[in-house]
């Protein structure tokens, strides 16, 4: 079974230029996460994403958005680009909200560098 | 709101030694615990989960941790620690109401030396 792919693996952006990041999940998995991982503030919690619909969202500016397709794959959007949003942008997928369905499944994430 | 506190940023060990990362949590509701293992430029990998049941946990490569609620504690533990073990340990928590949410602590950095 394939793991979980996200693309491209690095990405350097210009301040106030928009990027889309693209997260494919394990087959079957329906739900989808975002985090954002800096060495200062760690991994943090960006949204979730359930059937096509957010589900849950943590506590960033409106500037980062996403989507989730029929097929589960998933797309995170960040518009405006600051210096600060250089990270590692990790997903993650997982079967349902079920209990036997817990784990998490990341992918390696991808590197944008914002200058 | 959960929350995770990983009370090592920094965790120095000889291989072959035994080593505990530390990790209290807070909830308000039952939870989901867990530890992941992310190695240099890669994901994270799951270590162990606790749902429910026994409170000791076995995982891979040899960790277990245990889960004390009355110490909201779930601290990870290996007897011998290799080299390889070297990497970045983060305890999470998820009480899935509402979908699928984890808080993640900030991390502890083990490094084992020869």
């Amino acid at each position: 079974k394939a793991g979980v792919t996200q693309t491209p693996r690095y990405l350097i952006k210009t301040r106030g230029q928009q990027v889309t990041l693209s997260c494919s999940p394990i087959s079957g998995h329906r739900s989808v996460s975002w985090y954002q991982q800096t060495p200062g503030q760690g991994l943090q919690f960006l949204f979730e994403y359930f059937s096509e619909t957010q589900r849950n969202k943590g506590n960033f500016p409106g500037r980062f958005s996403g989507r989730q397709f029929s097929n589960s794959r998933s797309e995170m959007n960040v518009s405006t680009l600051e210096l600060g949003d250089s990270a590692l942008y990790l997903c993650a997928s997982s079967g349902d909200s079920s209990l036997m369905n817990t784990e998490a499944f990341f992918g390696q994430g991808t590197r944008l560098t914002v200058v | 709101a959960q929350s995770v506190t990983q009370l090592d940023s920094q965790v120095p060990v000889f291989e072959e030694a035994p080593v505990e990362l530390r990790c209290n949590y807070s909830s308000s509701v039952s939870v989901y615990l867990f530890w992941y293992v992310q190695y240099p430029n890669q994901g994270l990998q799951l270590l162990l989960k606790y749902l429910s049941g026994s409170t000791l946990v076995k995982g891979i490569n040899g960790f277990e941790a245990e889960f004390n609620k009355s110490q909201t504690s779930f601290h990870l533990r290996k007897p011998s620690v290799h080299i390889s073990d070297t990497a970045e340990y983060f305890c999470a928590v998820s009480d899935h109401t509402g979908g699928f949410k984890t808080i993640f602590g900030a991390g502890t950095r083990l490094f084992v030396k020869a």
